[in-house]
């Protein structure tokens, strides 16, 4: 059973880069897709971006400026690095497995359980 | 403002049917699957239906969804307590070549 579990500090001042790893756990980083997705309180879903075990990436356009995404293999754990960021960046940030197909198929599952993120001098 | 449109909320009474539409457009659910979360109260969401109406091993089948067009809806027969929470639609968007998801459809069982 794949586990993935969010780290990295809680509180992150304005228009510093906000940086988040997931570890997996229970199976291979390698041969899958993994993702970040992040939730702002009170507020919906946002897929961030994702990367395949060999580094390729692909990011959301609208934070496309301001994310890195990095796997390490060798740790079993991938990274999230969100620059210059702002209270509007203020969310729950999820790290999952992306089980992805071209376009013909494509979801998360599992999930890390979360870790906030605020925003804030 | 999500690309995907859900209603912002849906009720029922225990034993009942509801219905959540996700309505969306040519450049992802009409081109691509549809895939609903389940979010319960401070938790992570978890994938409740893949692929259109495929569920996960675990999940009860009183879960079902389905596709048309550019369209897509959950339907939960028999309705519980512990099916209050909030409930996401997804899909692959060509345009934006990425994920995109619905505002979300908050449940409250009566």
């Amino acid at each position: 059973q794949v586990h993935l579990q969010e780290s990295g500090p809680g509180l992150v001042k304005p228009s510093e880069t906000l940086s988040l790893t997931c570890t997996v756990s229970g199976g291979s980083i390698s041969s899958f897709y993994w993702a970040w997705i992040r939730q702002p309180p009170g507020k919906g879903l946002e897929w961030i971006g994702y990367i395949y075990y060999s580094g390729s990436t692909n990011y959301n356009p609208s934070l496309k400026s301001r994310v890195t995404i990095s796997i390490d293999t060798s740790r079993n754990l991938f990274s999230l690095k969100l620059s210059s960021v702002t209270a509007a960046d203020t969310a729950v940030y999820y790290c999952a497995r992306f089980l992805y197909g071209d376009n013909i198929y494509n979801w998360f599952d599992p999930w890390g359980q979360g870790t906030l993120v605020t925003v804030s001098s | 403002q999500s690309v995907l449109t859900q209603p912002p909320s849906a009720s029922g009474t225990p034993g009942q049917r509801v219905t959540i539409s996700c309505s969306g457009s040519s450049s992802n659910i009409g081109s691509n699957t549809v895939n609903w979360y389940q979010q319960l109260p401070g938790t992570a969401p978890k994938v409740l239906i893949y692929n259109n109406h495929q569920r996960p091993s675990g999940v009860p089948d009183r879960f079902s969804g389905s596709k048309s067009g550019t369209s897509a809806s959950l339907a939960i027969s028999g309705l519980q307590s512990e099916d209050e929470a909030d409930y996401y639609c997804a899909a692959w968007d060509d345009s934006l070549n990425g994920v995109v998801f619905g505002g979300g459809t908050k449940l409250t069982v009566l």
